[in-house]
């Protein structure tokens, strides 16, 4: 059983929709991130949240941590090719453990 | 570029045999992440040091070990290697347990 259940696990849309993925838990982290990871590479930091009911923006991409911070979302907007990859949450508990989702597989097609 | 590097980039070995990973972080960073993710897998965690101690340890195997040298920098062993061993091998580093940068990986493909 994961930590962190990231859903959905596959997405597959077109250029230009919407999209949100989602990450929850039952445990309360101190701090979580996003990660994207393109096919054979290591993980890339998009976000850091830290405070319950942060919203955070990065162009297109809108983060939010739950205010109770167990969950997290992830909106795109306006998706594009260039956004797809594997997007993985990962949570940092208060005994310096962290943990990653499984991730969710985005394609987006021209 | 994270500024974590990792050599070598791909490793060809035999069931059984013995390998070794190297890592070195970012500049200043104190923590070494080991992750491994086989094909279409999550990041499986494996172990953590922090300034030559470990401080965390997750699903590794007892045929695999890690340590942290005086310079920071981590080697992952792996021995008796089995088939279902060969994935990609991060190295993560990070000045806290907040944000950790990710090597480009060692794929290692056992035969």
């Amino acid at each position: 059983t994961q930590l962190l259940e990231q859903s959905p696990q596959f997405l597959s849309i077109q250029e230009g929709e919407n999209l949100t993925v989602y990450c929850n838990s039952s445990s309360v982290f101190s701090s979580l991130q996003w990660y994207r990871q393109e096919p054979g590479e290591g993980p890339v930091l998009l976000v850091t949240v830290v405070t319950g009911g942060e919203v955070k923006k990065l162009k297109r991409l809108t983060f939010q941590f739950g205010d109770a911070r167990k969950d997290s979302s992830l909106h795109i907007t306006a998706a594009q090719p260039g956004d797809t990859g594997l997007y993985l949450c990962a949570g940092a508990q208060y005994n310096n453990d962290m943990r990653f989702g499984a991730g969710t597989r985005l394609t987006v097609k021209p | 570029d994270s500024g974590v590097t990792q050599t070598p980039k791909h490793l060809i070995t035999a069931t059984g045999q013995r390998v070794t990973l190297r890592c070195s972080p970012r500049s200043g960073d104190l923590s070494v992440y080991w992750y491994q993710q086989s094909l279409d897998q999550g990041l499986q965690f494996l172990i953590q040091y922090y300034n030559g101690e470990e401080r965390a340890k997750g699903n590794i195997l007892e045929r695999f070990s890690a340590q942290q040298f005086p310079d920071l920098h981590s080697e992952l062993n792996l021995s008796s290697l089995e088939l279902g061993d060969s994935a990609l091998y991060f190295c993560a580093s990070s000045v806290d347990n907040n944000e950790q940068f990710f090597g480009p990986g060692t794929r290692l493909t056992v035969l």
